[in-house]
């Protein structure tokens, strides 16, 4: 059972590196989106997607771009890390009908 | 003011008890309203949606009061497993998966 699959899991960066977080659902949702969580915060959506070809941005979208070419992959694109990008990133989809969310297990991004 | 505000807790109360849990919110437009848990360096975990009615799940209870903007969560005989990071969610309208998170209440059931 994959459901959300993220990767890579732990990551360190340097100040000024870009990297890709990657994200998958087999599940065929409609839905996905990308949310960051840091200490005393809860989760704070970054961008969001409801189908192939549609993005938005969410509540804290600064410094990140997505893209969804498909139905199953949502990336994640820090374009130049900062520290302030240290966070656990969490990728979420979710069918149109219905109320659960699925998330991934997190990705721990460093950022030094 | 936070759009969703949790009392971070930590609450900790021996097994058997019974524990609540509020989370008030400040956009009147929220129209879905859930319960996640989420256990230490995990993903969040849908617990229950809370409907205007109320509802109940096992020991679970959680219950909607739009008037005065709040959500609760009430657990009864509280076990070990219980412990765990409770988060309160709101979304408006369709969501599309977009919700708004409170900063989660910690609960440690112990022996």
């Amino acid at each position: 059972n994959a459901g959300v699959t993220q990767t890579p899991k732990f990551q360190v960066l340097k100040t000024g590196q870009s990297m890709t977080l990657q994200c998958a659902q087999d599940m065929n949702h409609e839905y996905m989106s990308w949310y960051r969580q840091d200490p005393g915060m809860g989760l704070r959506l970054i961008h969001y997607s409801v189908g192939a070809g549609i993005t938005d941005q969410g509540e804290v979208p600064n410094g990140y771009n997505v893209s969804r070419s498909t139905t199953e992959d949502f990336p994640l694109r820090l374009l130049s890390a900062a520290p302030s990008q240290t966070s656990v990133y969490f990728c979420a989809s979710k069918t149109d009908s219905g109320n659960t969310i699925y998330f991934g297990e997190g990705s721990w991004l460093t950022v030094v | 003011r936070k759009e969703v505000e949790q009392d971070p807790g930590p609450f900790n109360v021996p097994e058997g008890a019974t524990v609540a849990f509020n989370c008030t919110y400040s956009n009147s437009a929220s129209q879905s309203f859930f319960w996640y848990r989420q256990d230490c360096r995990k993903e969040p975990k849908l617990l229950m949606s809370v409907y205007s009615s109320g509802n109940e799940d096992g020991r679970f209870t959680a219950q909607l009061n739009r008037a005065s903007q709040y959500i609760s969560l009430l657990i009864r005989d509280s076990k070990l497993s219980d412990s765990a990071t409770y988060l309160c969610a709101l979304g408006r309208g369709t969501s599309y998966g977009k919700l708004t998170f409170g900063q989660g209440t910690i609960l440690t059931v112990h022996p």
